[in-house]
């Protein structure tokens, strides 16, 4: 069974920083392109950025780009991202999300992890 | 960055009722579209990929339709564990973007 667990939310203030971090099992995650969505309270789906499977290739949103960072690490499992210079619209449940190895679709998702950025 | 226009932003439907959720891209990505179900507090559910392509375990009343740069989500006869919030995304380029979502609500 896929799982995606996500950690390492909280309350920051403006300015602040924050790692975000993912756990995955029950699939080869060395294999897979992952992602990270963020959602607003009370507002919709929003990427944040992707990074294929060795890392290769990495994209952000305009909104984030030159402040948050996503890596990996394969041996670990893991998915993470570091989010510096945080602001009042960071604000959002972070979700972690898988792309289907073939079909390129995000196909699972984890449960979320809440970011607040607030003084 | 290719826009994306998803309508109605609001649906009141009973029970029954045949629903139809559109959702139009500012160029064309092919069939590289998915769609998304949300209840509240939870995360996103794949439904259908590739604009047509039901997701495995996802009922029969379900549908995609579309290409180029028209989509559009059918549910056949609406269930009361369809009443969520849907997304279109399309994966054809980066930036990926979302849909504003379409809440369909009881009538």
């Amino acid at each position: 069974e896929v799982q995606l667990v996500e950690s390492g939310g909280g309350l920051v203030k403006p300015g602040g920083s924050l790692r975000l971090s993912c756990a995955a099992s029950g699939f080869t995650f060395s294999s897979y392109s992952m992602n990270w969505v963020r959602q607003a309270p009370g507002k919709g789906l929003e990427w944040v950025s992707s990074i294929s499977s060795s890392s290769s290739y990495i994209y952000y949103a305009d909104s984030v780009k030159g402040r948050f960072t996503i890596s990996r690490d394969n041996a670990k499992n893991s998915l993470y991202l570091q989010m510096n210079s945080l602001r009042a619209e960071d604000t959002a449940v972070y979700y972690c999300a898988r792309d289907d190895l073939v079909a390129t679709m995000t196909d699972y998702w984890g449960q979320g992890t809440l970011v607040t950025v607030s003084s | 960055v290719i826009w994306m226009t998803q309508s109605p932003s609001l649906l009141s439907a009973s029970t029954g009722d045949r629903v139809t959720i559109s959702c139009r891209m500012s160029q064309g990505i092919s069939s590289y579209l998915a769609w998304y179900q949300q209840k509240p507090g939870k995360a996103p559910e794949l439904l259908i990929y590739a604009a047509s392509t039901l997701q495995s375990g996802v009922p029969s009343r379900f549908s995609g339709s579309g290409s180029g740069t028209d989509f559009t989500l059918t549910i056949s006869c609406l269930q009361s564990e369809d009443f969520a919030t849907y997304y279109c995304q399309q994966y054809y380029s980066f930036p990926r973007t979302f849909g504003q979502g379409t809440k369909v609500e009881i009538k």
